[in-house]
């Protein structure tokens, strides 16, 4: 049961390229939503969330853009740096719920 | 910055046993949770935790599962009899608020179940 997607298990970008990050999810309750990075062996770290009440929100080089119509959102990185590579993942929380579900990752390669 | 600590960082028993995986919450946070990822796999959740009760656990986290949060600061989720599938890395989160909030997470407890 795969309630969020992320089609892409991995993504090769050039530096000072845009990468974009993509996840669907199937969930008409899920209201709010998030991207994580994760390194090997550590905990994910918040990037940037999104409210089913907005289409785009934006903090630095990171924008997060939703499509609810679509069930879609996706992770603009602009510039990317070598830096961001890591496994990206979108999670999702359905209304007054308190868990997050997770996709299943994209591992991002940014080549210098 | 405050944040989110686990200890151990790496657990190996065996199976059978019994472990409990320790974590230190964000201090003015109210909601806390353990998620596992098994090697290779998604990151599942466990169990949430607010107002010392569980509010919401998945499937997995059957009778062999429990958690604590035995005074102001920890948290701590205890495998009673230990299977080899229980091996992968645990993380702690927690929140301040339900809604619309970030959670922040732990560095991971990695458990080694033999």
């Amino acid at each position: 049961d795969q309630q969020v997607k992320q089609n892409s298990p991995s993504l090769s970008v050039q530096e000072g390229r845009i990468s974009i990050l993509n996840c669907d999810y199937t969930n008409s309750m899920f209201d709010y939503f998030l991207w994580y990075k994760k390194y090997p062996a550590e905990g994910p770290t918040f990037l940037i969330s999104i409210s089913s009440i907005k289409d785009k929100n934006e903090d630095g080089r990171f924008t997060v853009f939703l499509n609810k119509s679509a069930k879609h959102l996706s992770l603009h990185i602009v510039p990317s740096q070598p830096g961001d590579s890591a496994v990206y993942f979108c999670a999702a929380s359905p209304n007054y719920g308190q868990n997050f579900v997770f996709g299943p990752g994209t591992r991002l390669s940014v080549l210098p | 910055e405050p944040e989110v600590t686990q200890t151990p960082s790496h657990q190996v028993t065996q199976m059978g046993q019994e472990v409990i995986l320790r974590c230190v919450p964000i201090s003015n946070h109210l909601y806390f949770y353990w998620y596992r990822q098994i090697l290779g796999q998604k990151v599942e959740f466990l169990v949430s935790f607010y107002n010392n009760e569980i509010s919401e656990k998945s499937e997995i986290f059957d009778d062999q599962f429990s958690v604590e949060r035995p005074d102001g600061s920890n948290f701590t989720l205890k495998i009673r009899s230990t299977k080899l599938e229980d091996s992968a890395m645990y993380f702690c989160a927690s929140r301040v608020e339900q809604l619309n909030t970030e959670a922040f997470f732990g560095q991971g407890t990695r458990l080694t179940v033999v």
